[in-house]
């Protein structure tokens, strides 16, 4: 099974800081990585797939690189909006694992 | 509207069952492989097993085989998961949820329902 590490878990930022969130896969899993944030109660939303293709209807100061076992979830300039937890997942093989979670707390 | 609405949550018994249901309008749900994904208080998300738009391929998380089955029926717009011989540890808000589908190639997942709560202790 593919294991996916994120980092930090947590992070705590200001509105309008810069935020990097980092998916480590344990073998090359290509492109195949897509990004979630999660708010409280409530269901995942899509933000990313494809590592860097960014979902529709979603803002552009969201960003995703990477490819082979490394991956980042970028925040050019964070809102009051993002203050949730961001997952990251890989679909290159079932099991389709999940990152631990990485919660962006107001600091 | 594109909505997915499970149902079927509960309070049960270890050892006991449950069939969750998640409900597909909005879309053509026979195009689409369709996941089950569950969240366990406090806890990240674990994928629980996905199926084939014909359901001919189905695949399941190691700590389920065996105990939970995914199904659908296309004609229902539904789908479904049967769990049996409940534990403790399978207490979670499960999703269902739709795979983006772009020119036939499939990324993650773009559709999500509310979730339905399952809690299993005496």
């Amino acid at each position: 099974d593919i294991q996916m590490t994120q980092s930090p878990s947590t992070l705590s930022a200001s509105v309008g800081d810069r935020v990097t969130i980092t998916c480590r896969a344990s073998q090359s899993i290509s492109s195949w990585l897509a990004w979630y944030q999660q708010k409280p109660g409530k269901a995942p939303k899509l933000l990313i797939y494809k590592a860097s293709s960014l979902e529709s209807g979603v803002p552009s100061r969201f960003s995703g690189s990477g490819s082979g076992t490394e991956f980042t979830l970028t925040i050019s300039s964070l809102q009051p909006d993002d203050f949730a937890t961001y997952y990251c997942q890989q679909y290159n093989s079932p099991p389709l694992t999940f990152g631990g979670g990485t919660k962006v707390e107001i600091k | 509207q594109v909505q997915l609405v499970e149902s079927g949550g509960g309070l049960v018994k270890p050892g006991g069952s449950l069939r969750l249901s998640c409900a597909a309008s909005g879309f053509t749900f026979s195009d689409y492989y369709m996941s089950w994904i569950r969240q366990a208080p406090g806890k990240g998300l674990e994928w629980v097993s996905y199926i084939s738009s014909s359901g001919s391929t189905i695949y399941y998380a190691d700590s389920v085989k065996g105990r939970f089955t995914i199904s659908r029926d296309n004609a229902k717009n539904s789908l479904y998961l049967q769990m049996n011989s409940l534990r403790a540890e399978d207490t979670a808000v499960y999703y269902c949820a739709r795979d983006k589908l772009v020119a036939a190639t499939r990324y993650g997942m773009d559709v999500w329902g509310q979730g339905t709560t399952v809690t299993v202790s005496s």
